[in-house]
């Protein structure tokens, strides 16, 4: 079983619609983050918590909201998409114990369309 | 702040050839430094990273890469390319401790055979 889930894996939507995204990890990481990855700029961070009383916005947080509801549920929500907001969205999950410091792991990704 | 530039968003490679993919970085303390691969239709995975230590660090699938402090530059190495490693790749910094990561903006790797 894959330790860092991501649902829907796929979904189209259209413009004014609420949309949550939702992830999940198996790995007992304590740090959670929301990227969305568009042709030629790579990945943005939207979205971090490093506990789950820690919520940062990321470089591009507008449009954007989160919920961290427990150590191994970390969801986005679009409240209102628009058009531009069509990207691949990944969940990734850290580890701020010894060791393996800062190495992420990564969902599958989320493809999100709006029309 | 930091921050990462990879140089070439496209590299193109015979099979068997040296794979070259350039990464410089910027960072006001020692950087931790990563390279990820995403394979089509998969989350990024980690390659190799760098924290301390010896500066030539060996990933899975052949790939290494060197840190040099005095230019700033971790670049991904692979001796001979093979049609597999066909994906993109993204290198990575983070300063440590309570601190993001940085991605840069990934290079497309193809493999011709």
């Amino acid at each position: 079983d894959a330790d860092v889930t991501q649902t829907p894996r796929n979904r189209i939507t259209k413009t004014g619609k609420r949309i949550m995204l939702e992830c999940s990890q198996t790995k007992g990481h304590d740090r959670m983050y929301w990227y969305r990855q568009d042709p030629g700029l790579g990945l943005r961070l939207i979205y971090y918590s490093f506990d789950v009383k820690d919520i940062n916005k990321g470089e591009i947080s507008d449009g954007y909201s989160v919920s961290r509801q427990a150590q191994a549920k970390f969801s986005l929500s679009l409240e209102s998409a628009i058009p531009n907001q069509t990207a691949l969205y990944f969940c990734a999950t850290s580890d701020s114990g010894q060791g393996d410091r800062d190495e992420q792991f990564f969902g599958p990704g989320t493809r999100l369309t709006v029309l | 702040a930091q921050s990462v530039t990879q140089l070439g968003s496209h590299v193109s490679v015979s099979e068997g050839a040296l794979v070259l993919l350039r990464c410089n970085y910027s960072s006001s303390v020692p950087p931790y430094l990563f390279w990820y691969v995403q394979y089509p239709n998969q989350g990024l995975q980690l390659l190799l990273k760098y924290t301390t230590g010896a500066t030539l660090v060996k990933g899975i699938n052949g790939f290494e890469a060197e840190f040099k402090k005095s230019e700033t530059s971790f670049h991904l190495t692979k001796p001979s390319a093979h049609m597999s490693d066909a994906a993109e790749y993204f290198c990575a910094v983070s300063p440590g401790g309570y601190q993001k990561v940085t991605f840069g903006t990934g290079t497309k790797l193809q493999v011709i055979p």
